[in-house]
């Protein structure tokens, strides 16, 4: 079975750029996350969607960032007029059902690694 | 401010030996606490969990201790093979959510043959 994918794996962009990025999560599963890797740092929540519902994104940096999941699988994540600082490897992930305890194991994609220039 | 804190950011040991990573994390409120292992140009993969009601965790090689007093927790792999070499991240849920991982920075393993 095929894990969650993310396009594009890489993307350069001039400052002040939009970007896209995609991720096809696991079929069926019901939570879906976004989380921004900086170099040398672990993983940090940006938002949670469990179906198509936006559940919470108090993770997202600054109103340039959206996210959405307009039917409940494939997610968008977009930046808008990006900076510098936003450079960073933004990897999805997806699980079964709601929550990442027990048995609700987050299952990662590779990422796209973004490089704002 | 880190919440979670992986002290060592590299760790080398000898194949067929114990590896000992270690995570502290300062929220008393996590209740559940997850390994994730990391290879490059990958995305994290689950390792092994555990549960705050509990102090140890055990699957195969991979065996998880929790010090709930000390806000302490361990993984043990053994005997390590030079396939565990990757980054090994501790991740923390709880304290209000149960689906927001919290991440340490990570700890990159080296087994040497």
């Amino acid at each position: 079975g095929a894990g969650v994918s993310q396009s594009p794996r890489y993307k350069v962009a001039k400052r002040g750029q939009d970007v896209a990025l995609r991720c096809d999560p696991i079929s069926g599963h019901v939570s879906l996350f976004w989380y921004q890797q900086a170099l040398g740092q672990g993983p940090e929540f940006l938002t949670y969607f469990q179906n198509e519902a936006q559940l919470d994104k108090s993770g997202l940096p600054s109103d340039r960032f959206f996210a959405e999941r307009p039917e409940g699988s494939v997610s968008t994540l977009k930046i808008q007029r990006t900076q510098q600082e936003d450079s960073a490897v933004y990897l999805c992930a997806s699980s079964l059902g709601v929550g990442a305890g027990g048995n609700e194991t987050q299952y990662f994609g590779p990422g796209t690694r973004l490089l704002v220039l | 401010d880190q919440q979670v804190k992986q002290n060592s950011p590299s760790l080398s040991v000898q194949e067929g030996r114990i590896s000992i990573l270690n995570c502290d994390y300062t929220n008393s409120m996590f209740d559940y606490f997850l390994w994730y292992k990391k290879y490059p140009a990958e995305g994290p993969t689950f390792l092994i969990s555990i549960s705050s009601i509990k102090d140890k965790n055990e699957d195969g090689r991979f065996t998880v201790f929790l010090n709930k007093s000390a806000k302490h927790l361990s993984l043990h792999i053994v005997p390590s093979q030079p396939g565990d070499s990757a980054v090994y991240f501790c991740a923390a849920l709880g304290g209000g959510s149960n689906y927001k991982l919290t991440f340490g920075k990570g700890t990159l393993l080296t087994v040497n043959p």
